[in-house]
């Protein structure tokens, strides 16, 4: 079975500041990691995934996470937040036999001017 | 342009009646989802389908069905069975294999009464 805790349901920053949002997964496999974001009533979009190469992912609008296998983590970070990143952030596990994804409950990101 | 459609954008309807849903994906992926989203709560898998004409039940899978008759096409049916029917519903399709990195469509959001 496969589990994803996102441990902050809100955080704000200030513009400018950096961002930090935190996974924590559980999976018996290898797993598949991936963070979306989602603006008010949007689909989801992709921002960065890891499968298994470099444990540094880089991603869109300046994104980036790090896969740490020993403390099962996998935290987004940004080093300057900008008004436009206020949205929900969605930490997502695949299982690469049945390609079913878990998602964490979302973190709601908040961006003071 | 490649990617997933879902319509209607909005729909209402009564309570007794059944609603299907439609989800087109023109991306060539084998694999399809159905997730419901409600007001702070993350994604929950309904159904998926790894390739046509057969699907598998997801984590809440009770007064919904699916069929998937061409490759393109993963259509959900609402039933009269579900008890909270409204709710924001979101249609993913990824490729099988690889990552599982799922692409989303716009969402529709049904609103039962």
């Amino acid at each position: 079975a496969q589990s994803v805790t996102q441990l902050d349901s809100h955080v704000s920053v200030s513009e400018g500041t950096p961002v930090l949002l935190r996974c924590n997964y559980s999976s018996s496999y290898s797993p598949s990691l991936f963070w979306y974001v989602q603006h008010p009533n949007k689909g989801l979009q992709l921002l960065l995934k890891y499968t298994s190469a470099a444990t540094l992912v880089k991603g869109i609008n300046g994104f980036e996470a790090e896969f740490k296998k020993s403390e099962t983590s996998f935290h987004l970070t940004k080093p300057s937040a900008h008004m436009s990143d206020a949205a929900e952030y969605f930490c997502v596990v695949s299982d690469w036999g049945t390609g079913k994804s878990t998602f964490g409950d979302g973190t709601t990101l908040t961006v003071k001017p | 342009d490649g990617g997933i459609t879902q319509s209607p954008k909005y729909l209402f309807r009564k309570e007794g009646q059944n609603v299907t849903l439609s989800c087109e994906q023109n991306l060539n992926h084998d694999a399809m989802y159905w997730y419901r989203q409600d007001p702070g709560q993350g994604l929950r898998l309904i159904y998926y389908s790894q390739i046509v004409n057969d699907f598998q039940k997801g984590d809440i899978a009770e007064g919904y069905s699916v069929s998937r008759e061409k490759k393109e096409s993963f259509p959900l049916t609402v039933t009269s069975a579900q008890k909270n029917p409204t709710a924001f519903y979101l249609c993913a399709s990824s490729s099988t294999g690889t990552s599982y990195e799922q692409y989303f469509g716009p969402g529709t959001r049904l609103t039962v009464t």
